[in-house]
């Protein structure tokens, strides 16, 4: 299995809602992250997690919660977002390096089309 | 700051013409170089890769880019692009000692007219 699977496809949330963003792989990563695309931009780093552990967070808004349950699954809750944060959510894995480290080789999934309302 | 820089925003070619997009990256030590690419409505997939050894990587679907470490550039060719080509192109890199976070050029839109 080679594929990072996200759900829901699409999403449309009013600022006072709380939702949340799932993201899976079974290829035993164990570097998993979390990116933000605007439309005709790259992404945008988000969170790291490293062995289930959070290990870099790139100064994104606490409305913005992740979470890592364990090694195949990434959680992204949100809460109380505002119509900027409209955008696509990109979930990615990566292998880490046979010396340690991690190889920077990452699959992403298909992305969660997120509209805020 | 670490960056990259891709040189084109937006490519036009006809079919079989030969591709160059260019990629430069900001001096950090060690790097991994990426291209990713993102074929329309579909999910970014990795397109080629360079950790280390001989600097011209093959990809799929015939790219190759080569990494010239004197220049800090990675540049991604295909000798005859076809339609199904059309797409973005995002080089990114990752310096040695990071998380293995990714950083982004700001991608090149090809766009092949049959």
């Amino acid at each position: 299995d080679t594929e990072v699977t996200q759900t829901p496809k699409h999403l449309v949330m009013g600022m006072t809602n709380k939702k949340s963003l799932k993201c899976e792989q079974h290829m035993g990563h164990r570097a998993m992250y979390w990116y933000k695309q605007k439309a005709k931009k790259p992404p945008e780093l988000m969170f790291v997690y490293s062995y289930e552990k959070l290990s870099i967070n790139e100064s994104v808004p606490s409305r913005f919660s992740p979470e890592c349950p364990n090694s195949s699954l990434l959680n992204l809750h949100l809460h109380a977002l505002q119509p900027e944060d409209s955008a696509l959510y990109l979930c990615a894995s990566s292998p880490l390096r046979a010396l340690g480290g991690v190889s920077g080789e990452q699959y992403f999934g298909p992305g969660t089309r997120l509209t805020v309302t | 700051a670490q960056s990259v820089s891709q040189h084109n925003h937006h490519v036009i070619l006809s079919e079989a013409a030969s591709l160059e997009l260019g990629c430069n990256y900001s001096y950090g030590g060690t790097v991994n170089l990426f291209w990713y690419v993102q074929y329309p409505g579909q999910h970014l997939q990795l397109l080629l890769k360079y950790f280390s050894g001989d600097p011209l990587v093959k990809g799929i679907k015939g790219f190759e880019a080569e990494f010239i470490k004197s220049k800090f550039s990675f540049n991604l060719r295909k000798p005859s692009v076809q339609w199904s080509d059309t797409a973005e192109y995002f080089c990114a890199v990752t310096y040695g000692g990071s998380q293995g976070n990714l950083i982004f050029g700001k991608g090149t839109k090809l766009s092949v007219k049959p």
